[in-house]
C-alpha cells in the first residue's frame, strides 16, 4: 500500500515568490493535514481538510492556504514568501476522524 | 488552548540502558495522546495512539503508557538504530478534525 506522496521534496525560491506544494494520501484516506516544522518552532499546524472541506486552521497568516480536491489530493499555497518560510513542510493523512495520521516525507522549502 | 510538553530535550543512553522520555499534556478532552518516530530529513513515523488513562502499547523494545496528565515512552534495551527524535502529539474535542498539538521532541542518542 503506497504511502503519503508530496512534491517536490526539494524547493528553492525567492523572497516575493509564491509556491504550490502537492500532497497525495494514502487511498481510502479522506482527511489531509498540513504542518510546518523548523528547528525552532517545531511542528504547528497549518489546516486540515475532510471531503473537501477545511475543517482546522492554525494561527498563520493568510498567505498561506490550501485546497482538497474530489479526489483526496491536496495543495497547499504560500504566496509573497518570506525567508521565515523556509521550512520542512509536511502533509499528513488520515482514514477518519481522531485516527491515526501518517505522514509523508515533507518538501524541504528554502527561500533566499 | 492545548499543550504538549516533552521532557528531556536530549537523552543519550549507551546501547541497553533502558529509560523513559515523558509527555506531559494539558488537554480540553483528550481524544488519542500519539507517539511518533522522526529520522533526521523524514516525516514522522507512526508509532502509537493511546486513548485512555492506564492503557498501554508495545511494539518490540517500545512500551507507551498514558496517566490522566502524562505519557511515558519506555526503551528497554536499546540499540544504535533507536536513535532518532520521538514526537508526542495530541488530539483534543477543542477541534473538529484530526489537528495534532505536538511537543518539542526528545532527540534519543543510543551509543554502542
Amino acid at each position: 500500500k503506497a504511502g503519503v506522496t508530496q512534491t517536490p521534496r526539494y524547493l528553492i525560491k525567492t523572497r516575493g515568490q509564491q509556491v504550490t506544494l502537492s500532497c497525495s494520501p494514502i487511498s481510502g484516506h479522506r482527511s489531509v493535514s498540513w504542518y510546518q516544522q523548523t528547528p525552532g518552532q517545531g511542528l504547528q499546524f497549518l489546516f486540515e481538510y475532510f471531503s473537501e472541506t477545511q475543517r482546522n486552521k492554525g494561527n498563520f497568516p493568510g498567505r498561506f492556504s490550501g485546497r482538497q480536491f474530489s479526489n483526496s489530493r491536496s495543495e497547499m499555497n504560500v504566496s509573497t514568501l518570506e525567508l521565515g518560510d523556509s521550512a520542512l513542510y509536511l502533509c499528513a493523512s488520515s482514514f477518519f476522524l481522531n485516527t491515526e495520521a501518517f505522514f509523508g516525507q515533507g518538501t524541504r522549502l528554502t527561500v533566499v | 488552548e492545548d499543550q504538549v510538553t516533552q521532557s528531556p530535550e536530549a537523552l543519550r543512553l549507551q546501547e541497553g540502558e533502558s529509560s523513559s522520555l515523558n509527555c506531559s499534556y494539558t488537554v480540553s478532552g483528550l481524544r488519542g495522546l500519539f507517539w511518533y518516530r522522526q529520522d533526521p530529513g523524514k516525516g514522522p513515523e507512526f508509532l502509537f495512539t493511546l486513548y485512555s488513562a492506564g492503557e498501554e502499547k508495545e511494539k518490540e523494545r517500545l512500551k507507551a503508557t498514558l496517566t490522566k496528565k502524562e505519557s511515558f515512552l519506555h526503551i528497554t534495551a536499546p540499540k544504535p538504530e533507536d536513535s532518532a527524535t520521538y514526537l508526542c502529539a495530541a488530539s483534543g474535542l477543542s477541534n473538529a478534525g484530526n489537528m495534532l498539538t505536538f511537543g518539542g521532541g526528545t532527540r534519543l542518542m543510543v551509543k554502542p
